[in-house]
């Protein structure tokens, strides 16, 4: 099975911050790599789809990059609708996700 | 617009079983491969259960860790997928999401069992 560790798990930063968080394939997923977002009682939003490509409707802020087995989310200027939890999810074999990364305000 | 609703969540004794509903609509689901999701309180999400389209046989894949326990199946006529889940113990308990697509596009807002004596 792939394992996914993701990085950090939590993040503190002040709106207008970029942010990058970060996930490990423990093997080559081949860019199917997924990047979720996941506000307290709500369900997870996908963000971005194949390391790269935008959810339509999802705002600019938002990219994606990575390839093998580093892959990468940046919020370029967080804004204060951005504070939430991060998931990302390989779907290059079956499915796994990272842990999570809880983006907080500083 | 994509709907995707669950149901049939709710408190069960351990060793019970649970059957979960997934209602969909706004695409066409005939085409898409289904999947359940679940996460357990303040906890990360884990992949439960995946119903491939008829095109691919209806295959179906569970994780490793509820292999043996889950059912997952799809009635294509309603646009509804399924999950059975027996032998229900208390680290069972969460919010089981279901999913649409292989990866995981839309998502409903879940159906939370909870499992207790």
């Amino acid at each position: 099975d792939i394992q996914m560790t993701q990085s950090p798990s939590f993040l503190s930063a002040s709106v207008g911050d970029r942010v990058t968080i970060n996930c490990k394939a423990s093997q080559n997923i081949n860019k199917y790599l997924n990047w979720y977002q996941q506000k307290l009682g709500e369900a997870p939003k996908r963000l971005i789809y194949n390391t790269n490509n935008l959810q339509t409707g999802i705002p600019s802020r938002f990219s994606g990059s990575g390839s093998g087995t580093d892959y990468t989310l940046t919020i370029s200027s967080l804004q204060p609708e951005d504070f939430a939890t991060y998931f990302c999810l390989q779907h290059n074999s079956f499915r796994t996700f990272g842990g999570g990364t809880k983006l907080e305000l500083k | 617009e994509v709907q995707i609703l669950e149901t049939g969540g709710g408190l069960v004794k351990p060793g019970g079983s649970l059957r979960l509903s997934c209602a969909t609509s706004g695409f066409n689901f005939n085409d898409y491969f289904m999947n359940w999701v679940r996460q357990a309180p303040g906890k990360g999400l884990e992949w439960v259960a995946q119903i491939r389209n008829k095109n691919y046989n209806y295959a179906t894949y569970y994780a490793e860790s509820l292999e043996g326990r889950v059912t997952i199946s799809r009635d294509d006529s309603k646009s509804s997928v399924y999950l059975q889940v027996s032998s229900l113990r208390a680290e069972d308990t969460a919010i089981y999401y279901c999913t649409s697509g292989s990866s995981f596009a839309y998502w409903g807002q879940g159906t939370l069992v909870t499992v207790s004596s």
